[in-house]
């Protein structure tokens, strides 16, 4: 059982440049959330999708497209990279019981 | 929408002792607190929550208080351990199936 499985774990990218950070899950959860998390400043929310198929903003959008592609597959896409966008990105699935599970981290860091 | 303050950013504490770490929260309609830890490297992990029809909460050597009234909630470690080391974020939501909001982390280190 892999739970949340987040890909890449580490990417460099030039500014303005593109990417499409991966996470899937396992354990057949409804919704599903991509955080970033900077020093001192916590988890924020960047999008989340409440059920397959709809996806709503969090705190923190500007900059960041998502995909809910099925059940499983939550994607973060960025499509113009900025130094702003260095950070740590989780993805996390929500058991209405046990809470959240989060993946292992992306650190993307833009030059 | 939630705020939740996080107290302190660090922690130092000396193996065997406890640590407390404090956050408070100012939507009223929140009932549900989590609290995660984070070791290097990798996404914080549940270690405890509470809900607010139970003012405390124990499980071995970590517990959670909730004080609904005053809007703040603590974690206390007890006989700490090394292992203990890592980041600890506290959270609130309106519901267990609600979007959490997270407070700025605190960073324990347990001295051996």
């Amino acid at each position: 059982n892999a739970g949340v499985t987040q890909t890449p774990k580490f990417q460099v990218l030039k500014t303005g440049q593109s990417m499409t950070l991966q996470c899937a899950q396992d354990m057949n959860h409804n919704s599903m959330y991509w955080y970033r998390q900077d020093p001192g400043m916590g988890l924020r929310l960047i999008y989340y999708s409440a059920s397959e198929g709809t996806t709503d903003k969090g705190e923190v959008p500007n900059g960041y497209n998502v995909s809910r592609l099925n059940k499983r597959e939550f994607s973060l896409r960025l499509e113009s990279a900025a130094p702003s966008q260095t950070s740590v990105y989780f993805c996390a699935s929500r058991d209405t019981i046990r809470g959240y599970t989060f993946g292992s981290g992306t650190r993307l860091t833009v030059v | 929408g939630e705020n939740v303050e996080q107290h302190p950013s660090t922690l130092s504490v000396q193996e065997g002792d406890s640590a407390v770490i404090k956050c408070t929260y100012s939507d009223s309609a929140s009932n549900y607190f989590p609290w995660y830890k984070q070791e290097l490297g990798k996404g914080p992990q549940l270690i405890i929550d509470i809900r607010s029809n139970v003012g405390e909460k124990k499980d071995q050597r970590i517990a959670v208080t909730l004080n609904k009234t005053a809007k703040h909630f603590s974690l206390h470690i007890t006989e700490t351990q090394p292992e203990d080391s890592a980041v600890y974020f506290c959270a609130a939501s309106i519901t267990s199936g609600s979007r959490l909001t997270f407070g700025e982390g605190t960073q324990l280190t347990v001295n051996p």
